[in-house]
C-alpha cells in the first residue's frame, strides 16, 4: 500500500527556535498534501492544504508566517514551525492524497513537538 | 458549518465479540466517507471507506453501513481482537472542497481479552 514517512518523530527545542517536519511520500506520487494537528484525546485539526507547485492553503485561525509550508515536490511537503512557543508543542500528522486514487489520504507517523 | 461527530467517545468490548462505532454526520452533501484507526502515537490508518452512492460496504472483518436518510455512518468490526484497540475517526469529504477531509471526534475502542 501506500506509504508516507514523516521525520522526526519526535522533537524537543527551545523556545524561539524554528522546526521543520518532512512529509515523503515513498511509493506514489501526492499532488496533494494535508498537515493536521492533534492535541491529546482530541480529533484532528486541518491546518493546511498544500498542493505542489503552489502556496498551501491554510485554514481560518492558522498564520501562515507562523506554519510555514512547502510543497517543492510530488513526493515532499516540509511543515516549518517558526520561532517555536511552548503552545506550539502538539501532535503534527502529514497525509498525502495519491495522484490517481484521490479519494484516499494516506498518513505519516507524526512528529511530536516539544517546546521547552 | 459541517461537523462529523460521534455518539460515545468510548467502547468497551469482550473479545470475539463485535464491535459497532457509530459516527453522525451534518452536511448532506458529502461525497464521501472514511473510517480510520488510530493507535496510540500514531498517525491514522485507513480501515475502509464509502462513497455517498453507497449504503453498505464490507471489508476483511469490517462493515461500513452508510444512512444518508439520518446521516448516520457505522462501523461494525466483527470478532473484535486485542489489536483492535484503538481510537476510530470517521471522516467526511465534500469533493468540491479541494477534497478535504472533516474528523469527528473519535471513538476509542477497548478490547478486554
Amino acid at each position: 500500500g501506500a506509504v508516507v514517512s514523516q521525520h522526526p518523530s519526535w522533537v524537543i527545542c527551545k523556545s524561539g527556535t524554528s522546526v521543520k517536519i518532512e512529509c515523503r511520500s515513498l511509493d506514489f506520487q501526492a499532488t496533494t498534501m494535508f498537515w493536521y494537528r492533534q492535541f491529546p484525546k482530541q480529533s484532528l485539526m486541518l491546518m493546511a492544504t498544500s498542493n505542489e507547485g503552489s502556496k498551501a492553503t491554510y485554514e481560518q485561525g492558522v498564520e501562515k508566517d507562523k506554519f510555514l509550508i512547502n510543497h517543492a515536490s510530488l513526493t515532499l511537503s516540509t511543515l516549518t514551525v517558526t520561532s517555536a512557543h511552548p503552545e506550539d508543542s502538539s501532535f503534527y500528522i502529514c497525509s498525502a492524497r495519491e495522484r490517481v486514487a484521490k479519494n484516499i489520504q494516506y498518513f505519516g507517523a507524526g512528529t511530536r513537538l516539544s517546546v521547552l | 458549518g459541517e461537523s462529523v461527530g460521534l455518539h460515545l467517545p468510548t467502547l468497551s468490548v469482550q473479545e470475539g465479540d463485535n464491535s459497532i462505532i457509530n459516527c453522525a454526520y451534518s452536511n448532506s452533501a458529502s461525497d464521501y466517507f472514511i473510517w480510520y484507526k488510530q493507535e496510540s502515537g500514531k498517525g491514522p490508518q485507513f480501515i475502509i471507506d464509502i462513497r455517498s452512492n453507497m449504503d453498505k460496504r464490507q471489508g476483511q472483518r469490517v462493515t461500513v453501513l452508510l444512512n444518508k436518510t439520518v446521516k448516520h455512518l457505522s462501523l461494525q468490526i466483527a470478532a473484535t481482537q486485542p489489536g483492535d484497540s484503538a481510537v476510530y475517526f470517521c471522516a467526511e469529504t465534500l469533493f468540491t472542497n479541494a477534497g478535504k477531509s472533516t474528523f469527528g471526534d473519535g471513538t476509542t475502542l477497548t478490547v478486554k481479552p
